[in-house]
C-alpha cells in the first residue's frame, strides 16, 4: 500500500479484555516496529520485526503484551486483560531495512481501556 | 543510555518568522537522526532523514542539521505558517541497535 495502515483508528474495551491492533506495512518494507505513546509522554518501543530474524520483544511492559508477524508483512499487537494503563495511542512503523533507514509511521490505534 | 532532549517544549511564534527547534542527545554513536511532525491525534510524518556522516539535510522550507561530535541537531524552519503549527519530534537511530530513541517534542504554535 501507499503507507503504513493500523485498524482499528480507535478502540475502546473493558478492563480485562484482550484486545488486537492490527499493522499493515509498507510493501517490500522488511522492518517494523511498534511504539507506545501514553498522554503526554514520548514515544516507547514495543518491539520490532526484521525479515525472518527473531523479533527483538525488549519494550514489551508485561507478558500481556505479545506481536505477531505473519508472512514478513501483517503484524498483530496483542494485549491480554486489559489494565488502565494500557491506555495510550500504539504506532507502527516500518522501514527498508536496517537502523540507518527512513522509518514511516502509520496513523496509530487510540486504544482506551474503561 | 541514549537520552534525546528536545528544547523548547514549547513554542508560539507570529507567522512569518523564521524559527529553530532544539534536539540533543547524549551518546554520539548514532546511525542517523529523523525528525518527524505530529498532528494532534495523528500519527508522525517524517519530514527529514541525517545519516550520521551528513552535516545537513533540506527539503522545502525546513533544514536540518547534524553535529554528531557535539550531540546536537537543530531543525530550522523558514518563513513559518500556521499549518506549520504542530509537535516535532526528533528520535535518533543507534549503531548498536535499530530502535528509534524519541525526544518529547517541541509543540509549535505559529499565530497567524
Amino acid at each position: 500500500g501507499a503507507g503504513v495502515s493500523q485498524s482499528p483508528s480507535n478502540k475502546v474495551t473493558e478492563k480485562g479484555k484482550d484486545v488486537e491492533l492490527r499493522c499493515d506495512p509498507i510493501s517490500g518494507h522488511t522492518a517494523l516496529y511498534w511504539y507506545r505513546q501514553s498522554l503526554g509522554q514520548g514515544l516507547e518501543f514495543l518491539i520490532y520485526f526484521q525479515g525472518n530474524s527473531a523479533p527483538d520483544k525488549s519494550g514489551l511492559p508485561s507478558d500481556r503484551f505479545s506481536a505477531e508477524r505473519t508472512g514478513g508483512s501483517v503484524s498483530t499487537l496483542t494485549i491480554q486483560r486489559t489494565q488502565q494503563e494500557d491506555s495510550a495511542v500504539y504506532l507502527c512503523a516500518s522501514s527498508s531495512g536496517w537502523g540507518d533507514t527512513e522509518a514511516f509511521f502509520g496513523q496509530g490505534t487510540r486504544l482506551t481501556v474503561v | 543510555k541514549q537520552e534525546v532532549t528536545q528544547i523548547p517544549a514549547a513554542l508560539s511564534v507570529p507567522e512569518g518568522e523564521n524559527l529553530v527547534l532544539n534536539c540533543s542527545f547524549t551518546d554520539s554513536a548514532i546511525y542517523n537522526l529523523q525528525w518527524f511532525r505530529q498532528d494532534p491525534g495523528k500519527g508522525l510524518t517524517s519530514l527529514l532523514l541525517i545519516q550520521s556522516s551528513q552535516r545537513e539535510q533540506t527539503s522545502g522550507r525546513l533544514n536540518a542539521s547534524l553535529d554528531k561530535s557535539s550531540g546536537r541537531s537543530t531543525l530550522y524552519i523558514a518563513a513559518s505558517q500556521p499549518g506549520d503549527s504542530a509537535t516535532y519530534l526528533c528520535a535518533v537511530g543507534m549503531d548498536s541497535s535499530y530502535k528509534l530513541i524519541f525526544g518529547s517534542g517541541t509543540r509549535l504554535l505559529v499565530r497567524p
